[in-house]
């Protein structure tokens, strides 16, 4: 079973930083390119980034370039999305999903397969 | 970007009866490879974002039947022929042609 927990969200100030955490199990992660998405309270969902199956391309939303940064660690099948200098609008469920798999692409088939529950992020002054 | 638009933003719906949902894009989705990387999504309250359909109209995993996705280029349609309590929830669309990645705004299912 596909199994996606984000970890690392919380209460933060305006201008601080926070690393989200994404451990995965259940299928091969070296094969699938991931995602982060948010969701502000109330509100619709947003992406933020992906990255591809190895590692070496990363797209961003221009909300959030040059202040976050999405990595994974494969030896340990984990996710993780830097985020510095930190605003209001920020403040959101942050949840890692699955791009599905291609044998093709690194950045998956163009759908997310599977989401995790989420982690909650506060950016308050 | 490609900005997606859903309508309606709410669909109340007598139990048993057929809900539809469209979704339109403000460019073509069709990718240079020829595939139309067009998905929709279910999130049912205080859950996660679940795929239902993905390149238009394939449904995905252990998804029931009663939903079908349809459409090609710039408008799409996510139908389900009756609908059941289960299905009440919030419905997106997104695509995955390009970089960003963008989602329609949502549709609320509820019965009536």
């Amino acid at each position: 079973e596909v199994q996606l927990l984000e970890s690392g969200g919380g209460l933060v100030q305006t201008g601080g930083s926070l690393r989200l955490s994404c451990a995965a199990s259940g299928f091969t992660f070296t094969s699938h390119a991931m995602s982060w998405v948010r969701q502000a309270p109330g509100k619709g969902l947003e992406w933020v980034s992906s990255i591809s199956s190895g590692g070496v391309n990363t797209y961003y939303a221009d909300s959030v370039k040059g202040r976050f940064t999405i990595s994974r660690d494969n030896s340990k099948n984990t996710l993780f999305l830097q985020m510095n200098s930190l605003r209001a609008e920020d403040t959101a469920v942050y949840r890692c999903a699955r791009g599905a798999y291609s044998e093709i692409y690194d950045m998956g088939a163009g759908y997310l397969d599977d989401w995790g529950q989420g982690t909650p992020l506060t950016v308050s002054s | 970007d490609i900005v997606m638009t859903q309508t309606p933003l709410s669909s109340p719906v007598t139990l048993g009866q057929p809900a539809s949902i469209s979704c339109r894009s403000s460019q073509s989705l069709v990718h240079s490879d020829g595939n139309t990387y067009l998905s929709w999504l279910q999130q049912r309250p205080g859950q996660p974002p679940r795929l239902l359909i993905y390149k238009i109209s394939n449904r995905f995993s252990g998804v029931p039947d009663r939903f079908s996705g349809s459409g090609a280029g710039t408008d799409f349609t996510l139908k389900i022929s009756r609908v059941e309590a289960e299905d009440v929830g919030l419905y997106y669309c997104m695509q995955a042609t390009q970089f960003p990645f963008t989602f329609g705004g949502g549709t609320k299912v509820e019965i009536k």
